[in-house]
């Protein structure tokens, strides 16, 4: 089945540094791909998605670009901020049975420090 | 008022409680999901539901009990849960079964005694 791999964490930076979290991605077809954020003790926000391979996502700075042939969606921002400290997740959707459902990598979490 | 609302926040149950999680979705949605956040786990989709019909059950245990009286509320009934139950439970909603973009609440904190 579909599957996604994510670096596993933590990752800490300072801030004003640049942020990559890896994320790799096995699948039949070519399904839409995401990053969620979980702030603490919150449920998953949409970061951020790509529906087709060259798609750039991007939203508050942060951009992920679907490349198909590396089966890759890798979270990238240029500065980060202690804001930023969270837990980030990649997903890709699997249509089965008619309706959609989101496989998620284990998340990386990403401390940023002043 | 935010799209997904999830209640309780927080929730500690013993084994032979019987309680009920509660979701709302404010976006004019259809479909309707569990997950299951466990520490160090990646999330586990457990039921989907599709203008009200379940459309997956993933192999959950019978001790969960989904029920979804209409599409824009879900519920999951628990009942003679095992500390291995202790998780987050978060609900998620999309505008149709063809949508992939999945909105989810807070997440309700579970924690069996």
């Amino acid at each position: 089945g579909d599957s996604v791999t994510q670096m596993e964490g933590p990752v800490t930076l300072s801030e004003e540094a640049f942020l990559t979290i890896n994320c790799t991605y096995t699948a039949t077809g070519y399904p839409s791909l995401f990053w969620y954020v979980q702030y603490p003790g919150e449920g998953l926000q949409l970061l951020l998605k790509a529906t087709k391979a060259d798609d750039k996502g991007s939203n508050k700075g942060f951009e992920a670009t679907y490349r198909k042939e590396t089966t890759s969606f890798h979270l990238e921002k240029g500065s980060v901020q202690v804001s930023d400290s969270a837990v980030y997740f990649c997903a890709l959707n699997e249509v089965s049975g008619g309706y959609n459902k989101l496989i998620f990598g284990a998340g990386t979490r990403l401390a940023v420090h002043p | 008022e935010t799209g997904v609302t999830q209640t309780p926040r927080h929730l500690v149950m013993g084994m032979t409680n019987k309680k009920s999680l509660k979701c709302e979705q404010h976006l004019g949605h259809n479909a309707m999901y569990w997950y299951k956040q466990s520490a160090k786990k990646p999330l586990e989709l457990m039921f989907v539901y599709n203008f009200k019909e379940q459309t997956e059950n993933n192999s959950v245990p019978s001790r969960f009990s989904p029920e979804c009286p209409n599409s824009s509320h879900l519920f999951l009934h628990l009942h003679t849960l095992q500390p291995e139950d202790s998780a987050l439970y978060l609900c998620a909603s999309t505008r149709g079964p063809d949508t992939d973009t999945q909105y989810f609440g807070p997440g309700t904190r579970l924690t069996v005694l």
